[in-house]
C-alpha cells in the first residue's frame, strides 16, 4: 500500500522556468515532509523540509508547499537549472511512526538548456 | 565532517546465500536507518538503531537483520538471500530527534542470482 505518491514519473522543464514537482499522501497522521534529490550513482540528498504547523517553506530556488486538507504538497524549482537534473523523492512521516519514513517513487525531472 | 558512507558499492551473490553490508554513519549522528530501494521505487523502511538497539522495523522478515556498535557504525545482514532480494540498499544516519533529517550514503547494489 503506496502511502505516498508521485504520479508523474518525470518531467522536463526549460532552463530558466520553474518546476514543479508533486506529492500526494494517503495518511492524515503523517506531520512532517522532506524532498530528496537524487543524482545516478549516489544516495538521496536532503533538499528541504515542511512540518504540518506551516504551508510553506522556503530555501533559496526551492519552496515546498502543503495543503493538509488535499493531502498534497508540491516543490517548486524557480529558476530551474541544468544541474538540477535529477529523481525528486518526497517522504512522509508521522510522530507515531517517529522513526519511519514512506517514500514516494520518483519524479525523473530534466532541465533542458 | 565525514559523510555517511557505505561498504561494498557493488556486490553479487546467489540465491541461499548469506550478506553482510556496512554503514558508517556522520560525523555527529547517533541513529542508522536502513532502507532497501528496489528498480523505479522509492526506498523502504528496513529498520533503525538508536543506541545499539534496533528502533522500529518495517515490513521486512527477520532474515534481515542489523547490528549497531558503540561508534554507530551499522551491519545489515540478510540471510537466505532471494531473489527478490536485488535492490540498492540505502544506510541513513541522522541525529535522534523531532524532525529528523536522514543523510543518505550512496548505497551498495546488491543482485541475487
Amino acid at each position: 500500500d503506496q502511502q505516498v505518491k508521485q504520479n508523474s514519473p518525470s518531467l522536463s522543464v526549460q532552463e530558466g522556468r520553474i518546476s514543479i514537482l508533486n506529492c500526494d499522501y494517503t495518511n492524515s497522521m503523517f506531520d512532517y515532509f522532506l524532498w530528496y534529490k537524487k543524482y545516478p550513482a549516489e544516495g538521496p540528498t536532503f533538499l528541504i523540509s515542511i512540518s504540518s504547523i506551516k504551508d510553506k517553506n522556503e530555501d533559496g530556488r526551492f519552496t515546498v508547499f502543503l495543503n493538509k486538507s488535499a493531502k498534497h504538497l508540491s516543490l517548486h524549482i524557480v529558476p530551474s537549472q541544468p544541474g538540477d537534473s535529477a529523481v525528486y523523492f518526497c517522504a512522509a512521516s508521522a510522530i507515531i511512526t517517529g522513526n519511519q519514513f514512506y517514500f514516494g517513487t520518483g519524479t525523473s525531472l530534466t532541465v533542458i538548456p | 565532517e565525514t559523510g555517511v558512507t557505505q561498504s561494498p558499492t557493488h556486490l553479487i551473490k546467489t540465491r541461499g546465500q548469506q550478506v553482510t553490508l556496512r554503514c558508517s554513519s556522520q560525523s555527529g549522528h547517533n541513529t542508522v536507518s536502513w532502507y532497501q530501494q528496489a528498480l523505479g521505487q522509492g526506498p523502504q523502511f528496513i529498520f533503525q538503531y538508536y543506541r545499539e538497539e534496533e528502533n522500529g522495523r518495517g515490513n521486512f522478515p527477520p532474515r534481515f537483520s542489523g547490528l549497531q556498535f558503540p561508534n554507530y557504525s551499522s551491519e545489515l545482514n540478510v540471510n537466505a538471500l532471494e531473489l527478490d532480494d536485488s535492490a540498492l540498499y540505502l544506510c541513513a544516519s541522522s541525529v535522534r530527534g523531532v524532525n529528523e533529517k536522514l543523510f543518505f550514503g550512496s548505497g551498495t547494489q546488491l543482485s541475487v542470482l
